[in-house]
């Protein structure tokens, strides 16, 4: 069966290192998105891809970089990690860019900035 | 831009009774509208979508929502809570010509009492 992970699952770094979150679908979605949930916040869009060599910024981007080299993958770089991106990382894919599309999630990664 | 607003971060219902969670949405233009339910430690699932085809959508698990222009009001029901139905539900808003991002609500925790 199609399906979208993350790994790791969870993951506990220091102040200062980079960090890089991975994020592989097999659906051969065209679009990708990576949001991060924190308490009362919901979830919010840190970028997107609409497919390969495509990145844009979402509401939520400082601190963080993505690349799109193939179909099946997005990974997520923390440049610095600091305390403040401590949160729950989603992956998430869709078929087409169209407004109704429905967005598919990966299981999310832990992430703790120490 | 768009947005969505839950009222009350957390609901409580008894077994059997009306299970009723709110989202008022608030766009400039035509809005799609989403309902996702996130179980512990999972990513998040559909449980259904307003596309405009129809102002009442049903869903999965026996849920469904009523789209209300007059009112900006997308609100999710269930006639029978059932204790599988505790975890945290997410309304999210895209936008005609937004392309496929989604804009999240901060989430309502539904807890189901026997």
């Amino acid at each position: 069966d199609a399906e979208i992970t993350q790994s790791p699952r969870h993951k506990i770094t220091e102040t200062g290192r980079q960090v890089t979150l991975a994020c592989h679908q097999t659906w051969n979605h065209n679009n990708m998105f990576w949001y991060r949930q924190d308490l009362g916040h919901g979830l919010r869009l840190i970028h997107y891809s609409y497919g390969v060599q495509d990145t844009n910024k979402g509401e939520v981007s400082d601190g963080y970089s993505v690349s799109r080299s193939n179909t099946e993958d997005l990974p997520l770089t923390l440049e610095s990690a600091a305390s403040s991106q401590t949160s729950v990382y989603f992956c998430a894919s869709s078929e087409s860019g169209g407004a109704t599309d429905t967005q598919y999630f990966g299981p999310g990664t832990r992430l703790t900035v120490l | 831009a768009q947005s969505v607003t839950q009222l009350g971060s957390h609901v409580s219902v008894s077994e059997g009774a009306l299970v009723l969670l709110r989202c008022n949405y608030s766009s400039s233009v035509p809005p799609y509208l989403f309902w996702y339910v996130q179980y512990p430690n999972q990513g998040l699932q559909l449980l259904l979508k307003y596309t405009s085809a129809a102002t009442l959508v049903k869903g999965i698990n026996g849920f469904e929502a009523e789209f209300k222009k007059s009112e900006t009001s997308f609100h999710l029901t269930k006639p029978s809570a059932h204790m599988s139905d505790a975890a945290e539900y997410f309304c999210a808003v895209s936008a005609t010509g937004g392309g496929n991002k989604l804009t999240f609500g901060t989430g309502t925790q539904l807890k189901v009492e026997l």
